[in-house]
Order: structure tokens, then C-alpha cells, then sequence
């Protein structure tokens, strides 16, 4: 079965500064899609940045980042300039060849100003 | 577009009392999910929909949830008798035909059983 280790609970990050928020995941599928959802105070689950296995280039959306490492089977998110508005929960997930995804327990990210 | 829309916002019941909680998808996705979200056990999936066929319960806890899809703009997820242990988060997503990796979650329900 697949599975979704998210190892940080929280992380604090100053505004302006960079943050790595770090996922490991488990599969023995080969093809697959790995996501990052944030989810702010408002509960609202919002999409990230999303990567297909089968795809080497790192995804870039803006000031997020991964660095999708398969071999590893990791798959961490960066945040470059941190703003008071990313403050929020981020859930890693993980979808292989069914609909099921599969939600890491998330870590929360603090931004101090 | 509105995104996917759930009703209450927040729910406040009485141990015993039937819950119904909704969720109105994104027009044209023919994919339904409902989600528990506890801090316990993270986001579980509780039932998958396909074209308002129900593919995949086995996440539903017991036969106290139940959840229907009477056509492609409306789902309901009941529970009766509620119980204090059910209090959690509870999310609707839907998701586009032909676009099998990405999910649109509604903003949840905050269900309380007192």
C-alpha cells in the first residue's frame, strides 16, 4: 500500500526568507502524480503545485517549488520570499494509478514578520 | 466559476440526531469524493463517485454514513444516528473527465456532535 510521510509537524520561516517543507512517500507503482495542497485558516483545500513521476524537471509555480527526487521517493516543496499569506497547513499527497489519493498528515507553516 | 459548494458551513448537533451534510460539485466534473478530515487520522476518503455511481465506499465508517448522488449537480452524506466521534471536518471534491489528477475541494463542513 502507498503512503505518505509528511516528518515535520511545523516549521516557522521569516518573512522574505525560504522554506523547505520536506515528503517522502512510498509506492511500487511506476507511474504516479504527487501533489501539494495548502490549506489556510479558511479550511479551504487549495492546490499548489502538482508533478508527474514520469517527468524530470523539477514543477515551478511562481515562488513554489519542488525538488522531486524519484529514486529517493521524495518530494519537497520549496517557498522562496515567504509572505504573511502563506502561513497556512500544506498536505503532500500522493495519487498512483486509481482515483484514491493519499494525504500525508501535514505541516504547519508559520511565517513571522 | 463558483468551485465546488458545500452546505452548513458549520453544523452543531446533539448526540442521537441525523446529520445531512451537501455538496454541490463543479459544473461538467463527473467525479465526486467525500473526505473526513480528523486530527487523529488526517483526510481519509469516505466514498468515491463516478458519474453518480458510487465506485468505492469502503472508506464510509459504518452503516450509520450513508451518501447519495441523485444526478451529476448534487450529493448528500448522511449519518444517523450521529455520534460525538464523528465530529471532524468533513470535504467535498469533484474532479474533471479527462483530467484524472487534479481535485477541487469545497471550503468543508465543520460538523460538531455535542
Amino acid at each position: 500500500a502507498q503512503t505518505v510521510t509528511q516528518s515535520q509537524p511545523e516549521m516557522s520561516v521569516q518573512e522574505a526568507e525560504t522554506v523547505t517543507l520536506s515528503c517522502t512517500y512510498d509506492t511500487s507503482e511506476s507511474d504516479y502524480y504527487l501533489f501539494w495542497y495548502k490549506q489556510p485558516p479558511s479550511r479551504q483545500m487549495i492546490l499548489v503545485i502538482r508533478q508527474e513521476a514520469y517527468k524530470q524537471q523539477n514543477a515551478t509555480e511562481n515562488r513554489f517549488s519542488v525538488n522531486f527526487q524519484k529514486a529517493a521517493k521524495s518530494f519537497s516543496l520549496k517557498i522562496s520570499d515567504s509572505q504573511l499569506g502563506d502561513a497556512a497547513m500544506y498536505f503532500c499527497a500522493y495519487r498512483g494509478g486509481t482515483y484514491k489519493y493519499i494525504f500525508g498528515t501535514g505541516t504547519r507553516l508559520k511565517v513571522l514578520a | 466559476d463558483a468551485g465546488v459548494i458545500q452546505s452548513p458551513r458549520h453544523e452543531v448537533t446533539e448526540m442521537g440526531q441525523e446529520v445531512t451534510l451537501r455538496c454541490k460539485p463543479i459544473s461538467g466534473h463527473n467525479s465526486l469524493f467525500w473526505y473526513r478530515q480528523t486530527m487523529m487520522r488526517g483526510l481519509e476518503l469516505l466514498i468515491y463517485f463516478n458519474n453518480n455511481v458510487p465506485i468505492d465506499d469502503s472508506g464510509m465508517p459504518e452503516d450509520r454514513f450513508s451518501a447519495k448522488m441523485p444526478n451529476a449537480s448534487f450529493s448528500t452524506l448522511k449519518i444517523q444516528p450521529s455520534e460525538p466521534r464523528d465530529s471532524a471536518v468533513y470535504f467535498c471534491a469533484s474532479r474533471p473527465s479527462g483530467a484524472k489528477n487534479i481535485q477541487y475541494f469545497g471550503a468543508g463542513t465543520r460538523l460538531s456532535v455535542l
